[in-house]
């Protein structure tokens, strides 16, 4: 069964700073991973899909990595500001028996200080 | 583009009652999810129709959700009757076609509130 956890729960960081997000999964028969913004009281934001042949995608101050051998994902943010505060899932397809849905992680809430 | 439309976005209903939520795709998505993200949590699949078939409905308590999805569009997700831990955000997705490499785009959920 295909977990997915993100580490850390919470991080607050002043304006600026460089930062890291961690998502791990167990399964790393997956098809693609897609990490996600969730602002307070509103849907999901696609942010960048990663297919499973990629090792990495970069959209402005963000850039995604994957590692499936290691069943690993970073979700750098370059230069952060307090517009990027909000909560960040990642989520994967694939796995045995996966149809196509998403299985998410916890996430991890950002909170830039100006 | 017109994104994935739900309705409606907010709801407050006593246990016991019933209540249905609506989602429109974005035109042309043959696939569409609805999922349940309860307080804290991140979103869990409820069930994921190809065109107007059921592909997985494992997780859906069939005791007291059902879904349709009429002519491959719209869809509706209904609870009855409800309890106090279905209070959540439901959320509708919908890809293009394949269902195992395509981006999910979603909605912005409609929140239950269960008392």
């Amino acid at each position: 069964k295909q977990e997915v956890t993100q580490i850390p729960a919470a991080l607050s960081v002043p304006e600026g700073e460089n930062l890291v997000l961690n998502c791990s999964f167990t399964d790393s028969a997956i098809y693609n991973l897609q990490w996600f913004r969730q602002d307070p009281g509103k849907g999901l934001t696609s942010l960048l899909l990663i297919q499973s042949s990629q090792r990495e995608q970069t959209s402005g101050r963000l850039n995604a990595s994957l590692d499936k051998s290691s069943g690993r994902s970073t979700l750098y943010i370059a230069a952060s500001q307090p517009g990027d505060s909000a909560t960040y899932l990642c989520a994967v397809t694939g796995g045995s028996s996966n149809t196509g849905k998403l299985i998410f992680g916890q996430g991890t809430t950002l909170q830039v200080k100006p | 583009e017109a994104g994935v439309a739900q309705s409606p976005r907010y709801k407050i209903i006593e246990k016991r009652q019933s209540v249905a939520f609506w989602c429109n795709p974005i035109s042309g998505h043959a696939t569409l999810y609805w999922y349940q993200q309860i307080l804290g949590q991140g979103p869990k699949l409820l069930i994921q129709f190809q065109n107007n078939g059921v592909v997985d409905d494992s997780q859906l308590p069939k005791d007291r959700f059902s879904a349709e999805r009429l002519k491959g569009v719209d869809s509706t997700l209904k609870i009855q009757p409800a309890k106090l831990e279905d209070s959540a955000v439901y959320l509708c997705a919908s890809t293009l076609g394949g269902r195992t490499y395509n981006e999910q785009f979603f909605g912005p959920g409609t929140r239950l509130t269960v008392l």
